[in-house]
């Protein structure tokens, strides 16, 4: 069954750093584009970042509010992808989503989530 | 960045309803949309993509039309199941953007 399953989540201050993790099961990560995608609270979504597949180098692109502040990774012994966030601000504040994205013959789009962790960054 | 203004943001109907949703670009993004689902404390759920193609296993009454900057998402008979919050998003270039959403309600 393919699962993708975010953690890391917690409470922190303005100004801090934390580290979200999305650990995929059932599927190897490695042959996927992944995007982060972002909700506030009572708000609509926001495209964080994508980290594209190891034949295309793992490479990134991000969001413009997060551009400098959160850098995408990944492990491959761990099948996981990470999401660094620095000079965290009180906007970060959201439920942070990972999701899969699946090659069609027009394109790569998201077909498997994870269940969501939120990030709280308040003093 | 692309900017995409979605139409109605709320929409009350009841079931058996036709709904139809607007997304409408800044510019030309060819086909570049894909369509998502998304109910209370879930992940979103993709719907379409390329504008209008069903993703596998979404039901026939959902379909989607549209290209360069105008595109609708289109709900047949609406079912007790399809109350929830739909979104846009556009493909076209980094960064990607995602519509406002319209909350379907009854």
């Amino acid at each position: 069954e393919v699962q993708l399953v975010e953690s890391g989540g917690d409470l922190v201050q303005p100004g801090g750093s934390l580290r979200l993790s999305c650990a995929a099961s059932g599927f190897s990560l490695s042959g996927h584009y992944v995007d982060w995608v972002r909700q506030a609270p009572g708000k609509g979504l926001e495209w964080v970042g994508r980290s594209r597949n190891k034949a295309e180098g793992y490479t990134t692109e991000y969001g413009a509010s997060v551009k400098g502040r959160f850098s995408i990774s990944r492990d491959e012994s761990k099948n996981s992808l990470y999401l660094q966030m620095n000079s965290l601000k009180t906007d970060d504040t959201a439920v942070y989503y990972c999701a899969r994205l699946s090659r069609t013959n027009s394109g790569d789009f998201p077909d498997s989530w994870g269940q969501g962790t939120l990030v709280t960054v308040s003093s | 960045d692309i900017q995409l203004t979605q139409s109605p943001p709320f929409l009350s109907a009841s079931v058996g309803d036709r709904v139809t949703i607007t997304c409408r670009a800044r510019q030309d993004i060819g086909n570049n949309v894909a369509w998502y689902q998304q109910k209370p404390g879930k992940a979103p759920k993709l719907l379409i993509y390329v504008a209008s193609t069903l993703q596998s296993g979404v039901p026939s009454r959902f379909s989607g039309s549209g290209s360069g900057t105008e595109f609708t998402l289109t709900i047949s008979s609406l079912q007790p199941d399809d109350f929830a919050t739909y979104y846009c998003q556009e493909f076209y270039s980094y960064p990607l953007t995602f519509g406002g959403g319209t909350k379907v309600e009854i």
